[in-house]
């Protein structure tokens, strides 16, 4: 079993709908967590950083963090075609200054208009 | 402006050689870190550097080559043993959060 997990799509949705991207993780030392947004060729840009089980909002995005069932989830209310990306989540072990990163695999996201 | 440049943006590799990736950071942060990105593969471990002078394997060093001598600059060798270096290569530093530089890609001609 992968340390995580992300279905990897592809995801196809209406503009304006409510998207919402997932990862589970199956080691509980994973205590801080990350999503990134990547267009194609380009390099991956932060959008969200938890590190508490709960939700934190920023702007039309919502991270959700569930240490209890090991399960992570981004989402997205009024998506725009702007927002047609792959998604990645990332997490991070605590211990020390080990930053070790685990990233899932993407999830490719397109949002027609 | 703080952030992270690798160069160049694109390269060409002719079998056999040896080529250098720049990334440089003005973040002033510790840990640096190499990824591969593969269609369909996501972000994979090639090697990470948490401090100056020190460096780790990641899960596919094999046929790569790193240095760390500044805080600023982790520069990554892909060597003529890497079987199959076409790829697109990320460069991430982390203090907590990860950034990333623009990428390189490399073509093996």
């Amino acid at each position: 079993q992968k340390e995580v997990e992300q279905d990897p799509g592809p995801l196809s949705v209406p503009e304006g709908a409510i998207v919402s991207l997932n990862c589970t993780y199956s080691n509980s030392a994973f205590q801080y967590f990350m999503w990134y947004r990547q267009y194609s060729r380009k390099g991956p840009e932060l959008l969200m950083y938890t590190y508490s089980s709960g939700n934190k909002e920023d702007g039309r995005f919502t991270a959700q963090v569930d240490k209890s069932s090991k399960y992570i989830s981004l989402f997205i209310r009024d998506s725009q075609p702007s927002d047609s990306a792959t998604y990645l989540c990332a997490m991070i072990k605590s211990g020390g200054s080990n930053y070790k990163l685990t990233f899932g695999k993407g999830t490719l996201l397109t949002v027609n208009p | 402006d703080g952030g992270i440049t690798q160069s160049p943006k694109y390269l060409f590799r002719k079998e056999g050689q040896n080529v250098t990736l720049s990334c440089e950071q003005n973040l002033n942060h510790d840990a640096m870190y190499w990824y591969r990105q593969d269609p369909g593969q996501g972000l994979r471990l090639i090697y990470y550097s948490q401090i100056v002078n020190d460096f780790q394997k990641g899960d596919i060093a094999e046929g790569y080559s790193v240095s760390r001598e500044k805080k600023e600059s982790f520069p990554l060798t892909v060597t003529s043993a890497q079987k199959n270096p076409t790829a697109f290569y990320l460069c991430a530093s982390v203090n907590g959060e990860a950034f990333f530089g623009q990428g390189t890609r490399l073509t093996v001609v």
